[in-house]
């Protein structure tokens, strides 16, 4: 294992369901990232956090929260949803900058 | 911002040919290039990353070269084996951008027996 997981592994929600996705890294990295894999896309990147704060936003619409309470941990809450969010969420983790990221195994996300 | 083009999109290669795949990039002031691999249904990994002060750089079976004036950087597989089919991506990032990878589209590899 990578030392990212990721919870759940798979979730189907409702256009009006509010949700959550949980990573949490055990490699002592101090950044963490969201990314988008849909099947016809490369790998979209969403949020950084960067020492538990947001360094960046990819123009991501607002029924996408992230949260990083701490350096280990990394929510994405889901509200209000469209099916085109349907997609895979990896979570990733790195030590700095322009360093290898560590992917989790992803949230499959299918909306309904 | 950063624009990261890939080509071919899949490629088919008979097992212990070689393989290749490139990447173009738009950004000059990038500097780090990773290329991950992603099995069916597994996460990316990184399998070999190259930074702006190399123009190539080998492991085992693969190896990655830049041309910085050109702005492309290609993987290179040699002696195919059937574990090396798998989506390959190539990324694009530099100081400037933090840690904002840019990823290309991807390049979906089989190797036949």
């Amino acid at each position: 294992e990578t030392g990212v997981t990721q919870t759940p592994r798979h979730l189907v929600m409702g256009m009006t369901n509010k949700k959550s996705l949980k990573c949490e890294q055990h490699l002592g990295h101090n950044a963490m990232y969201w990314y988008k894999q849909s099947a016809k896309k490369p790998l979209e990147l969403m949020f950084v956090y960067n020492f538990k704060e947001q360094t960046e936003n990819n123009s991501v619409p607002s029924r996408f929260s992230p949260e990083c309470p701490n350096s280990s941990h990394l929510f994405l809450h889901l509200h209000t949803l469209q099916p085109e969010d349907s997609a895979l969420y990896l979570c990733a983790s790195s030590q700095g900058g322009l360093a290898e990221q560590y992917f989790g195994p992803g949230t499959r996300l299918t909306v309904t | 911002g950063e624009n990261v083009e890939q080509h071919p999109s899949t490629l088919s290669v008979q097992e212990g040919d070689s393989a290749v795949i490139k990447c173009t990039y738009s950004d000059s002031a990038s500097n780090y290039f990773p290329w991950y691999k992603q099995e069916l249904g597994k996460r990316p990994q990184l399998i070999i990353d190259i930074r702006s002060n190399v123009g190539e750089k080998k492991d085992q079976r693969i190896a990655v070269t830049l041309n910085k004036t050109a702005k492309h950087f290609s993987l290179h597989i040699t002696e195919t084996q059937p574990e090396d089919s798998a989506v390959y991506f190539c990324a694009a990032s530099g100081d400037n951008y933090g840690q904002n990878f840019v990823f290309g589209p991807g390049t979906r590899l089989s190797v036949l027996p």
